[in-house]
């Protein structure tokens, strides 16, 4: 079955990097996605991660995958105050498209 | 020109009473989704249709029934509502089995 974990909260300062961490159990996952939700926003796809890969770069993010571990990481460079979100985890798994949800972490971005 | 359209965006309504809600999305996808996010933002899939076909349908009352009259749309009916079906309702598209994309929420509270 699936089931994805996330801390609840991060509180990192201004200029600084942010890590956050997602745990999977389903090792049948084919992609890994990070979402960024802001208050009272829908849901913005900000990368995905092909279970094949361990690393994918994308400007400020850099997706890190130990697929031994079933271990997913968010890392945010240059930690701006508009980065403060809840990130969501997620995966897909299995034939029928279905993308489970992480429990999502609350980014605090502090000057 | 919006992808993913949800309305409506709020809804207040009493105990007992039916809604609907409604989504379309014009990026020729064949597969449609309804997620709900509660009030701790665990986010969490309801249904998922794919050409009009039911193809997930995950632990979800009776009382909510999604109707799907072509590709392009998917509503959800809810009858007889309580109080714990107060959330925020996302409807999502995809091409079977690629990237969702999220409309931006129905946020749904009953008294």
């Amino acid at each position: 079955g699936e089931d994805v974990e996330q801390s609840l909260f991060l509180s990192v300062r201004e200029g600084d990097s942010s890590v956050i961490n997602c745990t999977y159990t389903d090792s049948s996952s084919t992609y890994l996605y990070w979402y960024k939700q802001e208050p009272g926003a829908g849901l913005q796809l900000l990368t995905y991660i092909f279970s094949n890969m361990d690393m994918k770069q994308d400007q400020r993010l850099t997706v890190l995958l130990n697929k031994k571990d079933k271990h997913l990481s968010l890392r945010i460079a240059d930690t701006q105050t508009g980065d403060s979100a809840i990130y969501f985890c997620a995966e897909i798994a299995g034939t029928a498209s279905k993308l489970t949800f992480g429990t999502g972490t609350r980014l605090q971005v502090t000057l | 020109d919006t992808a993913v359209s949800q309305t409506p965006k709020y809804l207040v309504t009493q105990m007992g009473n039916d809604k609907s809600i409604k989504c379309e999305q014009n990026l020729g996808h064949d597969t449609m989704y309804w997620y709900k996010q509660d009030s701790k933002k665990f986010l969490k899939i309801m249904f998922s249709y794919n050409n009009k076909e039911l193809i997930i349908n995950e632990t979800v009352p009776n009382r909510f029934s999604p109707k799907s009259p072509d590709k392009a749309h998917l509503n959800l009916h809810i009858n007889s509502l309580e109080l714990g079906d107060s959330a925020v309702y996302f409807c999502a598209s995809s091409q079977y089995g690629g990237e969702l994309f999220f409309g931006e929420g129905s946020r749904l509270t009953v008294l």
